[in-house]
């Protein structure tokens, strides 16, 4: 069970919004460490889609957002894409400077 | 920009230990911090540790001290040894550049071990 928490799994048809949530508590998140997120395509290692909590490496298109607030942190995915289905993970780092990641959330579009 | 290459057995039986390299290529591995990452099949992501180029070490405690991080600088290489594996230790195994607090951007693509007798 991760520490973590994220929703199983997200759908939405091509064109849409979604998010995504990753819950945490006041031992990570929560204690001001920042949080990332990933895509993990089928068969692939996964790929930072975002870091630092809102911020996105060169190549991300500008339709995948990231946001954090208290324990919480969200990824926001708009028009939404054939391409972009595959797991995505948050990831953040507790009080013992343990990693910690998200259970994974599979994102199906329909 | 770096490139990461894990190497090693992709079978191990239960109660030995797994060893896995990785190579690190277009970089230097001085200076950075470097990390392994599992993957169960059809599972989530698994932080095991990392490691800084100059030896100091943090490991995921869930591991109860079964994990040792190395790493070898003329190499260019850090390595994993994981002791007393069981089949719950069967993953895609990659190793990662940095510790994560900025995000992990750089990864190797991954190898599977399975533990079976």
């Amino acid at each position: 069970q991760s520490v973590l928490t994220q929703p199983p799994s997200v759908s939405g048809a091509p064109g849409e919004r979604v998010t995504i949530s990753c819950t945490g508590d006041n031992s990570n998140i929560g204690a001001d460490y920042d949080v990332h997120w990933y895509q993990q395509l089928p068969g692939t290692a996964p790929k930072l889609l975002i870091f630092r909590n809102a911020n996105r490496p060169s190549g991300v298109p500008d339709r995948f957002s990231g946001s954090k607030s208290g324990t919480s942190a969200s990824l926001a995915i708009t028009g939404l894409q054939a391409e972009d289905e595959g797991d995505y993970y948050c990831q953040s780092y507790d009080n013992r400077l343990s990693g910690l990641f998200g259970g994974g959330t599979k994102l199906t579009v329909l | 920009q770096v490139r990461l290459q894990e190497s090693g057995p992709g079978l191990v039986k239960p109660s030995e230990t797994l060893s896995l390299t990785c190579t690190v290529s277009s970089g230097s591995i001085s200076g950075h911090y470097w990390s392994w990452i599992r993957q169960p099949p059809g599972k989530g992501l698994e932080w095991i540790g990392y490691i800084y180029f100059s030896g100091g070490t943090i490991y995921n405690p869930s591991f109860n001290s079964r994990v040792t991080i190395s790493v070898d600088t003329s190499k260019n290489q850090f390595s994993l040894r994981l002791k007393s594996v069981t089949s719950a230790d069967t993953a895609v195994y990659y190793c990662v550049k940095g510790r994560g607090y900025s995000g992990y951007e750089y990864w190797g693509q991954g190898t599977l071990v399975t533990v079976s007798s």
